[in-house]
């Protein structure tokens, strides 16, 4: 099974609008984090939000929030006001902690091309 | 520098060369990774290191090694390149609390 699963390869959304990319996970552990990243075209992996499983307040940067429904086991991102920039790859990630002795990873999903229209 | 650093930024290579690839942290994060990213498979991870001295192999470390001398540096090596090696290696390191992970820019690997 998927540790990761983005369901949208490619969305698009006119400028200055909000929208949603999904973002489902797998796991068995208690404590685990989630992250989203944005990779434009340019390469580089930019980190946006991070959501831990026990945050109790879904988690906000700016205009990136992070609807983080734990029974779902989903972490889907919300970019509102939607901007021409925010057009890139952004991918959802999760940290669950490895064996004993072992750094927890980061598992990635497949990503979601988000482009942004006039 | 201020982050995480990687080097080259690009390299073309031919079959059977070695190569090592050089990642820098100067946030004194424990955990340090490497992926690598291939097209529709996303990023996937190659080894990890918990803390300086020890290493870990992640979901496709074959063909690859590292070391992890001290806690700023994890290069990793390719001992003797093949085309399927071909891709965009990224080294990464995350903080203690594990709610920070951040991403050196990247090396675009060819294989030739």
């Amino acid at each position: 099974a998927q540790k990761i699963t983005q369901t949208q390869p490619g969305m698009f959304v006119q400028e200055k609008e909000a929208v949603t990319l999904d973002c489902t996970y797998d796991t068995s552990d208690q404590s685990y984090g989630l992250f989203w990243y944005k990779q434009p075209s340019s390469g580089e992996m930019i980190f946006l939000i991070y959501q831990g499983s026990y945050d109790e307040q879904n988690a906000t940067e700016g205009r990136y929030s992070l609807n983080f429904q734990k029974a779902r086991k989903s972490a889907n991102l919300v970019i509102s006001a939607s901007q021409l920039g925010d057009s890139a790859m952004y991918f959802c990630a999760m940290r669950e902690a490895g064996p004993t002795g072992t750094a927890s990873k980061l598992t990635f999903g497949t990503g979601t091309r988000l482009q942004v229209t006039l | 520098i201020a982050g995480i650093t990687q080097a080259p930024t690009s390299q073309i290579l031919a079959a059977g060369r070695r190569m090592t690839l050089r990642c820098t942290q100067d946030m004194r994060h424990n955990a340090m990774y490497w992926y690598r990213q291939d097209l529709g498979l996303g990023l996937r991870l190659i080894h990890y290191s918990n803390t300086a001295g020890t290493t870990g192999k992640g979901e496709v470390p074959d063909g690859y090694s590292v070391s992890r001398a001290n806690t700023d540096d994890f290069p990793l090596t390719l001992a003797s390149a093949v085309p399927s090696q071909t891709s965009v290696y990224f080294c990464a390191s995350k903080n203690s609390k594990g709610t920070e992970a951040f991403f050196g820019q990247g090396t675009r690997l060819t294989v030739v």
